[in-house]
């Protein structure tokens, strides 16, 4: 299995909604994170996680809540979002040690704010 | 601190043309460069990585360390080739991340 896949694909959630974006791998990939895209923006990134431990936040707003429950899965919980929060979140991991092969990118899932 | 930068948004050129997309970065370490295509409402799909010096769909890139470079160059572009193109570059160390340049669209036309 050489895919990172991500559920669901598209999401339209209320501001007081709480959801959550799920990730899973199975390459074997200690290393996971969390990206956001806007239309026709370079991804940017939100979360780093090493070896299931958070090791990068980039100032990303409390409302936006990483987890990594083990070494394949990775989740992003969602709480209170505003308009703005709407984009395309992108799920990718890498290796972690090593030269790396590359980051693997999920297809991502398409959030909608209302 | 990581800086790629590409600085060409949009990018036309006619099939068969030789295709040249730029990208210059900044990076204290020794940098892992990568060359990353997005096809309209498809995934991030990876291109290149300069580690392997491969050629991929007839591209290539070379890392000019003196210039610090990573230029991505095709001899003759193809239409199929129109697409969004991101170089990026990761860190390396304990907490690896790749830090993507703004992209260039390229168009090929018929």
């Amino acid at each position: 299995d050489t895919e990172v896949t991500q559920t669901p694909k598209h999401l339209v959630m209320g501001m007081t909604n709480k959801k959550s974006l799920k990730c899973e791998q199975h390459m074997g990939h200690r290393a996971m994170y969390w990206y956001k895209q806007k239309a026709k923006k370079p991804p940017e990134l939100m979360f780093v996680y090493s070896y299931e431990k958070l090791s990068i936040n980039e100032s990303v707003p409390s409302r936006f809540s990483p987890e990594c429950p083990n070494s394949s899965l990775l989740n992003l919980h969602l709480h209170a979002l505003q308009p703005e929060d709407s984009a395309l979140y992108l799920c990718a991991s890498s290796q972690q040690t090593g030269t790396p092969y590359g980051y693997t990118f999920g297809s991502g899932t398409r959030l909608t704010v209302v | 601190a990581q800086r790629v930068t590409q600085p060409e948004k949009l990018l036309s050129v006619f099939k068969g043309a030789p295709v040249e997309l730029k990208c210059n970065y900044s990076y204290s370490g020794s940098p892992e460069l990568f060359w990353y295509v997005q096809y309209s409402r498809q995934r991030l799909q990876l291109l290149l990585r300069h580690i392997s010096r491969e050629s991929i769909k007839g591209f290539t890139a070379d890392l000019n360390k003196g210039e610090t470079s990573f230029h991505l160059k095709k001899p003759f572009a193809q239409e199929e080739d129109s697409a969004m193109y991101y170089c990026a570059l990761s860190s390396s160390g304990s907490a690896r991340q790749l830090t993507f340049g703004s992209g260039t669209q390229l168009t090929v036309l018929p």
